[in-house]
């Protein structure tokens, strides 16, 4: 059971937006930075977001993230056949004085 | 260019001990914190831990707690995590994730990450 809570899937088609939610508690995302991954079939993670809403360098704008209180979410826009992946929130955990992610939302380019 | 680069997949017996090491380059290796973090065949991510390889501080989740060790050698930038009394359900990719700290602060996201080393417990 993750402490941060992820639907375990997502799909749209290509052009699409699709979004993905992260809903946690006070003691990780309501006070603390959200980090989105992104994992590609058989390779390590890679960071999209970090700081709730940040790209780091190289990452393409149609990957844009937002926070609302306990909650954030990841939104892929104008949806692309390499954007098949699993996506990973994190945050820390000021409670369990810990690292913590969601269970991961695999999309599917239909 | 930021590389983390793991050390190779191993095959243990239950009860054992492994270690997985993670050389660092193309940054300052003491700028940035080191976590382990770890995905059972088919699973979810799982965070183990932290080392500050400035001063050798170290995290643990707790669950790992008595069986973990974090250690680094900034002389050759590089961190490694020994798990040991290994069970079948330690059987996993091990990754090491890069945080950048600067001061007190932190990025709080895991910047760069290793490629990877699958750790298999099997008698």
């Amino acid at each position: 059971q993750s402490v941060l809570t992820q639907p375990p899937s997502a799909s749209g088609t290509p052009g699409q937006r699709v979004t993905i939610s992260c809903s946690g508690s006070s003691s990780n995302i309501g006070g603390n930075p959200v980090s989105w991954y992104q994992q590609l079939p058989g390779t390590a993670p890679k960071l999209l977001i970090n700081n709730n809403n940040q790209r780091p360098s190289g990452v393409p704008d149609r990957f844009s993230g937002s926070k609302s209180g306990t909650s954030a979410s990841l939104a892929i826009s104008g949806l692309q056949s390499d954007d098949e992946a699993d996506y990973y929130c994190a945050a820390r955990d000021d409670s369990l004085h810990r690292y913590v992610f969601g269970a991961g939302t695999k999309v599917t380019v239909l | 260019q930021v590389h983390l680069v793991q050390s190779g997949a191993e095959v243990q017996k239950p009860g054992a001990s492994m270690k997985v090491s993670c050389k660092a380059s193309g940054y300052t290796f003491t700028a940035y914190y080191m976590h382990w973090v770890r995905q059972a065949p088919g699973q979810g991510l799982e965070w183990m831990g932290q080392i500050n390889p400035k001063s050798g501080g170290t995290q643990y989740a707790q669950e790992f707690q008595g069986r973990v060790t974090m250690t680094r050698d900034t002389s050759i930038s590089t961190a490694s995590m020994e798990l040991s009394r290994l069970r079948s359900d330690d059987t996993a990719v091990y990754y090491c994730a890069s945080e950048y700290c600067s001061g007190d602060s932190c990025s709080k996201a895991f910047d760069y990450w290793g490629q990877g080393t699958l750790i298999t417990v099997s008698s």
